[in-house]
């Protein structure tokens, strides 16, 4: 069966230092995976996605970026944390068409940055 | 790109009562919407989805219909109990396979 694994659970960092969340899928090849932010008591936004290795789509500008030097590896980073980068961080990931669209989420990493 | 707009934000009934939860979209070409059920500090989990070539789903008590030329999509749970206290999030599939969500319903059961 597949699993995702996420981590850490819990990250507090300075306003300007770097980070790097990981996350990886086992079970399954060539996955689609996924990058969503949730601000405390709002909603699930998509950051970044990507449909194979070395291929990243972004959606919103910011000073995040992301990786997937592996086929069921995938990183979120950033060289200069800000405030507004505090959040619950999730990956997911999903099977590409046509089998199954179904998003199955990571436990969720939530960031506080001071 | 697309874009789910979602309501209400919260939602109290009654146990055994009918919650409904509404979602519109805007792209004609998103073809799946799932819906997730996310508890406080929780990840979000899949409860039931719907593809575009079906008008209504059923799965024991939660129900979800779409409207493909209104392009709104509902979310029914009936004989609500107080462990469906949750936050609800609609979302919608288009191309590319991206996955793009409501803002989400903070749903109360109260007993």
């Amino acid at each position: 069966s597949q699993t995702i694994h996420q981590w850490p659970a819990t990250l507090v960092q300075p306003v300007g230092s770097p980070l790097s969340l990981e996350c990886t899928v086992e079970g399954t090849s060539n996955p689609n995976l996924y990058w969503y932010r949730q601000a405390a008591g709002r909603g699930l936004q998509l950051l970044f996605y990507s449909v194979g290795i070395g291929q990243i789509s972004s959606e919103v500008p910011q000073n995040l970026s992301a990786s997937r030097p592996q086929d069921r590896q995938f990183i979120l980073s950033s060289k200069k944390l800000l405030l507004s980068d505090s959040g619950f961080y999730l990956c997911a990931w999903s099977v590409p068409r046509p089998l199954n669209e179904k998003l199955f989420f990571g436990s969720g990493t939530q960031l506080s940055v001071l | 790109g697309e874009n789910v707009e979602q309501h209400p934000s919260t939602l109290s009934v009654q146990e055994g009562d009918s919650a409904v939860i509404k979602c519109t979209y805007s792209d004609s070409a998103s073809n799946y919407f799932p819906w997730y059920k996310q508890e406080l500090g929780k990840r979000p989990q899949l409860i039931i989805d719907i593809r575009s070539n079906v008008g209504e789903k059923k799965d024991q008590r939660i129900a979800v219909t779409l409207n493909k030329t209104a392009k709104h999509f509902s979310l029914h749970i009936t004989e609500t109990q107080p462990e469906d206290s949750a936050v609800y999030f609609c979302a919608a599939e288009g191309g590319y396979q991206k996955v793009t969500f409501g803002t989400g319903t903070k749903l109360q059961v109260i007993p």
